[in-house]
């Protein structure tokens, strides 16, 4: 049964700086994996998705790897902003493009100005 | 592009009674997906269609928890009786086809969710 984990749960960083968000997964069968944005009393924004034949993704500020025989996953973020408040999830697919979606319980980031 | 519909934002409710949630998805989008977000957690899946054929709802709790998607658009999730442990967000969620090979049809569009409170 895959099982996703997302260390740590909350993180606090000034502004400016550069982190790092970690995923683990324990079944690396999976078809892709990606990571969410979620803002208080809101859905769920899509931010990076990476095939499990890639090895990373990048979006403007963020970059996401993936090494698939390890079960690991980090979200890169550059020069942090306040905006950047919120929670992330990853969630893994698989074994096929068909599998579920299963998500991690999500790291909470505050970016104070 | 509308996003993903859903009503109501919140409701409470008392244990014991029911509750629908609605939700309506992108359009052309074949896949809708149920998902019950409970504080502190990630999202589980309830239930997934397709168009409007039940692909997985393994881990719909079936004796209480219903979920249609009349004409493959529209979808309405039904809890009756609810438990205090229902206290969670509801979120749906819309995609293309995952069997079309088609990139895009991996992302899901989420809708705002609708917030369950049952006292």
């Amino acid at each position: 049964k895959q099982e996703v984990t997302q260390i740590p749960a909350a993180l606090s960083v000034p502004e400016g700086e550069n982190l790092v968000l970690n995923c683990s997964f324990t079944d690396s069968a999976i078809y892709n994996l990606q990571w969410f944005r979620q803002d208080p009393g809101k859905g769920l924004t899509s931010l990076l998705l990476i095939q499990s034949s890639q090895r990373e993704q990048t979006s403007g500020r963020l970059n996401a790897s993936l090494d698939k025989s390890s079960g690991r996953s980090t979200l890169y973020i550059a020069a942090s902003q306040p905006g950047d408040s919120a929670t992330y999830l990853c969630a893994v697919r698989g074994p096929s493009n068909t599998g579920k979606l299963i998500f991690g319980q999500g790291t909470t980031l505050q970016v104070k100005p | 592009e509308a996003g993903v519909a859903q009503s109501p934002r919140y409701k409470i409710i008392e244990k014991r009674q029911s509750v629908a949630f609605w939700c309506n998805p992108i359009s052309g989008h074949a896949t809708l997906y149920w998902y019950q977000q409970i504080l502190g957690q990630g999202p589980k899946l309830l239930i997934q269609f397709q168009n409007n054929g039940v692909v997985d709802d393994s881990q719909l709790p079936k004796d209480r928890f219903s979920a249609e998607r009349l004409k493959g658009v529209d979808s309405t999730l039904k809890i009756q009786p609810a438990k205090l442990e229902d206290s969670a967000v509801y979120l749906c969620a819309s995609s293309f086809d995952p069997t079309s090979g088609a990139m895009e049809a991996n992302v899901l569009t989420f809708g705002a969710g609708s917030r369950l409170t049952v006292l």
